[in-house]
């Protein structure tokens, strides 16, 4: 079974700009998740989507947001890029993001802002 | 809020030798799940071990075992027979029964493995 995949895995932009990565689960996930990892914050909870609904959010400002798709594929988008936005963006996904459930990391999108 | 502390920056250690990594956190719940990831240099993070909460007995999965203190809220992972394989930022992470996906980090421990 192929893995949580995530496009592109790098990505340069500058100020101001928006971005949107995506995110596909591994087949038969239904929960997607997003996680900012710097090197001054670590990992960060950004939000979970499942059944195409938000079902969590972590405290990030409203430039960041996301959607999910009918077929798990998620996708998350940051509008009006700045300077601390470059980071490590991991997604995971479980099953049916049940407490219990395993969640399983893509390989991350690297964002650079210049 | 929950809080995740791994108070060892980086560690180091012979191959074939034994290593423990500290973790400790902080909640008011009872029933949460701990879990130690690993993130080599390829960035991908890994599940090594997890454990309930309810559960006193602690979880081994091979060569990987943890030490969960409750009251003390501490979950330790031992290493057993370092592997140059095994070199890789290790995260301690915490996740509540009810916040459905959410894991909360602790800052990570940078393992070196020499040879």
């Amino acid at each position: 079974k192929a893995g949580v995949t995530q496009t592109p895995r790098y990505l340069i932009k500058t100020r101001g700009q928006q971005v949107t990565l995506s995110c596909s689960p591994i087949s038969g996930h239904r929960s997607v998740s997003w996680y900012q990892q710097t090197p001054g914050q670590g990992l960060q909870f950004l939000f979970e989507y499942f059944s195409e609904t938000q079902r969590n959010k972590g405290n990030f400002p409203g430039r960041f947001s996301g959607r999910q798709f009918s077929n798990s594929r998620s996708e998350m988008n940051v509008s009006t890029l700045e300077l601390g936005d470059s980071a490590l963006y991991l997604c995971a996904s479980s099953t049916l993001g049940h407490p219990t459930d395993t969640q399983y990391f893509g390989p991350g999108t690297r964002l650079t802002v210049l | 809020a929950q809080t995740v502390t791994q108070s060892q920056p980086e560690m180091s250690v012979q191959e074939a030798e034994t290593v423990t990594l500290s973790c400790t956190y902080d909640t008011s719940e009872s029933d949460y799940y701990l879990f130690w990831y690993k993130q080599p240099p390829s960035r991908q993070m890994i599940l090594v071990i997890r454990q309930e909460a309810y559960k006193q007995q602690n979880a081994t999965e091979n060569r990987f075992s943890v030490n969960f203190q409750k009251a003390a809220k501490s979950f330790s992972l031992k290493i057993s027979d370092s592997q140059l394989g095994d070199a890789a930022m290790y995260f301690c992470a915490y996740r509540s029964r009810e916040g459905a996906q959410k894991l909360v980090f602790g800052q990570g421990t940078r393992l070196t493995i020499n040879p």
